[in-house]
C-alpha cells in the first residue's frame, strides 16, 4: 500500500466546474504539500499545509490530520488549470518528502 | 530570488554511456534534494544534502548514481554505465535553512537512454 494516495487518477472537467482533488496518507507528517506540474516537468509548489484550510485566489486546501486527508478544490475551473496536482507530504523526523502519483485534470474549454 | 536552475533541460544518450547533471539551488539554501520521476508517476526521493554534506540516500539509487555537493551550492547527480530504465525526469529541489518542510522545485532534467 503506497503511503499517499490520491483520487482520483484522472479527471475531465468542463470549464467553470468546481473541482476536488482527495489526497491521503498513511504516516504521521509534519506538513503536506500541494503541488502543480504542468507538461514539460516544472513543479510549482501551491500549498504548504499543516493544519486547517488555506486559500489562494480560485484555489482552497484543506486537511484533516486526525483523518490523515486533504483536499484540493479549484472553484471556477479553467483550462489553464490543467496539469497534474500532486500531493506530497514531510515525514515525522524524516528529512525528505513522499509523494503521491498525481492527478491528472483536463478542463475543458 | 531567480529560483532553482537545472542543467540540461533534456539529454538524449546511448545505454551505457555516462550522464551528469547539474542542479543550482535558491541562493542561502542550505537543503538541496534530487528526486527522480517517471511517466505517470510522483517523484520519489534519491538523496538529500544540507549544506555539503551527504545526509540521507535512497535505496534507488544504485552504485551507478553518485550526487555531490562540493561547496555547499551546486549539486551533479552522475549516473554511470546508463540503462534504458534510467530514462525518467530527474528532479532538484531547495529548502531553507529557517523554513522547514518548504521545498522549491527547478524545472527538471528528463533523461532519454536510447
Amino acid at each position: 500500500k503506497n503511503e499517499v494516495e490520491q483520487s482520483p487518477q484522472n479527471l475531465t472537467a468542463q470549464e467553470g466546474e468546481f473541482i476536488t482533488i482527495n489526497c491521503s496518507y498513511s504516516v504521521g507528517i509534519s506538513a503536506l504539500h500541494w503541488l502543480q506540474q504542468h507538461p514539460g516537468g516544472g513543479i510549482v509548489s501551491l500549498f504548504m499545509l499543516s493544519s486547517g484550510k488555506k486559500k489562494h485566489g480560485r484555489l482552497i486546501a484543506t486537511i484533516n490530520i486526525q483523518e490523515k486527508h486533504s483536499s484540493l478544490h479549484i472553484t471556477a475551473s479553467h483550462p489553464r488549470d490543467s496539469a497534474v496536482y500532486i500531493c506530497a507530504v514531510a515525514i515525522f523526523y524524516g528529512q525528505n518528502f513522499v509523494f503521491g502519483p498525481g492527478t491528472r485534470l483536463s478542463v475543458l474549454p | 530570488d531567480t529560483g532553482v536552475s537545472q542543467d540540461p533541460r533534456h539529454k538524449i544518450t546511448k545505454r551505457g554511456q555516462n550522464v551528469t547533471f547539474r542542479c543550482d539551488p535558491i541562493s542561502e539554501h542550505n537543503r538541496l534534494y534530487w528526486y527522480r520521476q517517471t511517466l505517470g508517476q510522483g517523484p520519489e526521493f534519491l538523496t538529500y544534502f544540507q549544506n555539503e554534506a551527504q545526509l540521507e540516500k535512497s535505496r534507488l539509487l544504485s552504485d551507478r548514481f553518485s550526487a555531490e555537493r562540493p561547496k555547499g551550492s551546486f549539486s551533479t547527480l552522475e549516473i554511470q554505465r546508463t540503462e534504458q530504465g534510467d530514462s525518467a525526469m530527474y528532479l532538484c529541489a531547495s529548502s531553507p535553512r529557517d523554513r522547514l518542510y518548504e521545498q522549491y522545485f527547478g524545472p527538471g532534467t528528463r533523461l532519454t537512454v536510447t
